[in-house]
């Protein structure tokens, strides 16, 4: 099936910094990635979409000048999470649909654990 | 608004029968329903996709049914091994494209 990469695996930052999430989509183009953020024992929470040469289009409530979404190519699409701080501490997922115009099947990332303290 | 029930308590099931978990919604009609692994620390996996004119879809040892009617979504693992303990996520097609709206999922464990 179709590989999807994330970069980093594991980040501790401090309070006040910025962090960047890479996604890859390995072995096929991806015009649109989602990215989504999870709490212990919650479900997966949508924040954005991402979309290839184009402004993301962020969930209600997700601030889009702190969770900064750049989609530069076909296989990348990059998360900043911006001015960071603990309550930002979540495990960031990227997905893409490898059929353009269909969710029948996301393939998912491996996920970030982001840790601010 | 639209919500999706997922049992929240861990389902402790003995190595060699089926498992059954159950995704429940309401005030929603979906187009179809997906299935995803997930196991601690990982990005979940896709495991089936079943559409409302479909009721029942099955993948080797996994079996899904969907009932539009109950707004319920049943899954199935047979002959179940302790490697098949993991939390298993349902989600549902929105409204717009792209959309997946999720359940919180529900922890299988399998004794050996």
């Amino acid at each position: 099936g179709a590989v999807v990469s994330q970069h980093p695996s594991r980040v501790i930052c401090k309070s006040g910094t910025s962090v960047k999430i890479e996604c890859r989509s390995l072995d096929f183009q991806a015009t649109t990635m989602f990215w989504y953020r999870q709490f212990p024992k919650q479900s997966l929470m949508l924040m954005a979409t991402s979309n290839e040469g184009s402004k993301a289009t962020y969930e209600q409530g997700v601030e889009k000048d702190k969770f900064l979404i750049n989609h530069a190519s076909l296989t990348l699409s990059t998360l900043t999470v911006t001015s960071a701080h603990p309550e930002d501490s979540s495990f960031y997922i990227c997905s893409a649909p490898p059929v353009r115009g269909s969710t029948d099947t996301q393939y998912f990332g491996p996920g970030t654990r982001l840790t601010v303290l | 608004s639209q919500k999706i029930e997922q049992n929240s308590e861990a389902l402790n099931i003995q190595e060699g029968k089926t498992a059954t978990l159950t995704c429940n919604y309401t005030n929603y009609s979906p187009a179809y329903l997906q299935w995803y692994r997930q196991d601690p620390g990982r990005g979940p996996v896709f495991l089936l996709l079943i559409r409302e004119n479909e009721k029942e879809k099955r993948k080797e040892r996994l079996k899904v049914t969907f009932d539009t009617t109950l707004k319920q979504s049943l899954f199935h693992i047979t002959a179940s091994q302790p490697a098949d303990s993991a939390t298993y996520l349902c989600a549902l097609a929105g409204d717009s494209n792209y959309q997946l709206i999720w359940g919180a999922g529900t922890k299988l464990i399998i004794k050996p």
